[in-house]
């Protein structure tokens, strides 16, 4: 199978920074997709990495590390809109996606 | 630009009645076509995938069904829906990519809620 674990709920403050983190199986790998989704809505795009690094936008960032399996999404200067679930999805063998389940993020004042 | 219309929104259906919901996309051609669901507090579990008009991969054994009549329309079938069925199903389509590096973008969803 192609695990991808992240952590289930996170909670953080106004103002500032959280990073939350994706696993996920090498074998196969082809890229990384991170989405945010507000509850009851559809998920939108909000990064993809295929090389090691970071990729900035704005003030959401994504790395990537291929040899580790590993990948975390980084949010600043949080807002309280920025309160959703933050999936992270793997392409697999060049068209096959898979989502993790999720993390849910609570923005607190 | 590119728009996804998915419907209807909500639907509250009961067991062994049939389902069909519609998918259509405008402003691209030929494109990635895909059905998910997700239950409460789970992630998204694809359904089912489409490269073009008439072509449908399955990804689970289930009860459902898709078809693609049209290049930029997408349904999801039941014939007798299941309370299992229950969910959030969303379609979504992506431009065909290299090595699938482009990304999806989904539609509203449908809430089905089968009783």
């Amino acid at each position: 199978g192609q695990n991808i674990d992240q952590p289930t709920e996170m909670t953080a403050t106004e103002g500032a920074i959280v990073q939350i983190n994706c696993t996920y199986q090498t074998s196969g790998f082809n890229g990384l997709f991170w989405y945010q989704q507000h509850a009851g809505e559809a998920p939108t795009f909000l990064s993809y990495n295929v090389l090691d690094g970071l990729e900035e936008k704005g003030r959401f960032s994504s790395f990537l590390s291929r040899s580790k399996g590993y990948s975390y999404l980084l949010l600043k200067e949080l807002q309280m809109k920025d309160s959703a679930s933050y999936l992270c999805a793997v392409v697999y063998n060049n068209n096959d996606m898979r989502f993790g389940a999720g993390t849910r993020l609570t923005v607190k004042p | 630009s590119q728009t996804i219309h998915q419907w209807p929104a909500t639907l509250v259906q009961p067991v062994g009645s049939p389902l069909s919901l519609e998918c259509t996309v405008e402003g691209t051609s030929n494109p990635n076509l895909y059905w998910y669901r997700q239950a409460a507090g789970r992630g998204l579990q694809l359904l089912f995938y489409s490269v073009g008009i008439g072509q449908i991969s399955s990804e689970v054994p289930q009860n459902l069904s898709a078809s693609r009549p049209q290049d930029r329309q997408f349904i999801l079938s039941s014939k007798k829906l299941l309370l299992s069925d229950s969910g959030f199903y969303l379609c979504a389509w992506s431009v065909k990519g290299r090595g699938g590096n482009q990304p999806q973008h989904f539609g509203d969803g449908t809430r089905l809620s089968i009783l």
